[in-house]
């Protein structure tokens, strides 16, 4: 089945360390996203890529990095620099008019 | 840049009432989209509704309907005949029909749902 799968589903990592978020899509869109959800809160961007080889910063995306070297994986990179890191974290791709969603990781630092 | 406020971080209704759910934006775009997401505990992200900017008519997916109004920037979700399989997190969307086109949220109202 076409979807998008971010593993792993929890993830825990000790302060300083860095841990590196998986999302992969098969449903060949361009467009990937990852956002961060706290408590309460809404979804805010952290890194967008529109196309492979190209990505561009959102509105929270200190303390984080990604790659995109293939159209069908944008994986991010929570570093040690990132102050609060424990949230969860949702990856989405886009075609068209529509987003579609993984099922998040929750990421939490022990 | 753009902003998306909901003003009601919960919201209560009666089993087989009709709810509705409140959302303002700011942009200056003229052409654009507004979205109503649903999360569920599972925390998967739903969509629920989709309003293109240009059409006046007010969009309508069985049970869900929304009230548009371009000039007052709002965008409202009812709910009618509520189901306890409605309980969860509503997020109203935004997104610009050109350029970046990433999404932008509220801050979410959480629905329950009394039997």
């Amino acid at each position: 089945d076409g979807g998008i799968t971010q593993s792993p589903k929890y993830l825990f990592r000790k302060e300083g360390q860095n841990v590196t978020l998986s999302c992969e899509q098969n449903l060949n869109h361009d467009a990937m996203y990852w956002y961060r959800q706290d408590p309460g809160q809404g979804l805010r961007l952290i890194y967008y890529s529109q196309i492979v080889n190209d990505f561009q910063k959102g509105d929270i995306a200190e303390g984080y990095s990604v790659s995109r070297e293939k159209k069908e994986s944008f994986p991010l990179t929570v570093t040690s620099a990132q102050k609060n890191p424990t949230a969860f974290y949702l990856c989405a791709s886009k075609y068209r008019r529509e987003a579609f969603f993984g099922q998040g990781t929750r990421l939490t630092v022990v | 840049a753009q902003t998306v406020t909901q003003s009601q971080p919960e919201m209560s209704v009666q089993e087989a009432e009709t709810v509705t759910l409140s959302c303002t934006y700011d942009t200056s775009e003229s052409d654009y989209y507004l979205f109503w997401y649903k999360q569920p505990p599972s925390r998967q992200m739903i969509l629920v509704i989709r309003q293109e900017a240009y059409k006046q008519q007010n969009a309508t997916e069985n049970r869900f309907s929304v009230n548009f109004q371009k000039a007052a920037k709002s965008f409202s979700l009812k709910i009618s005949d509520s189901q306890l399989g409605d309980a969860a997190m509503y997020f109203c969307a935004y997104r610009a029909q050109q350029g970046a086109q990433k999404l932008v949220f509220g801050q979410g109202t959480r629905l329950t749902i009394n039997p």
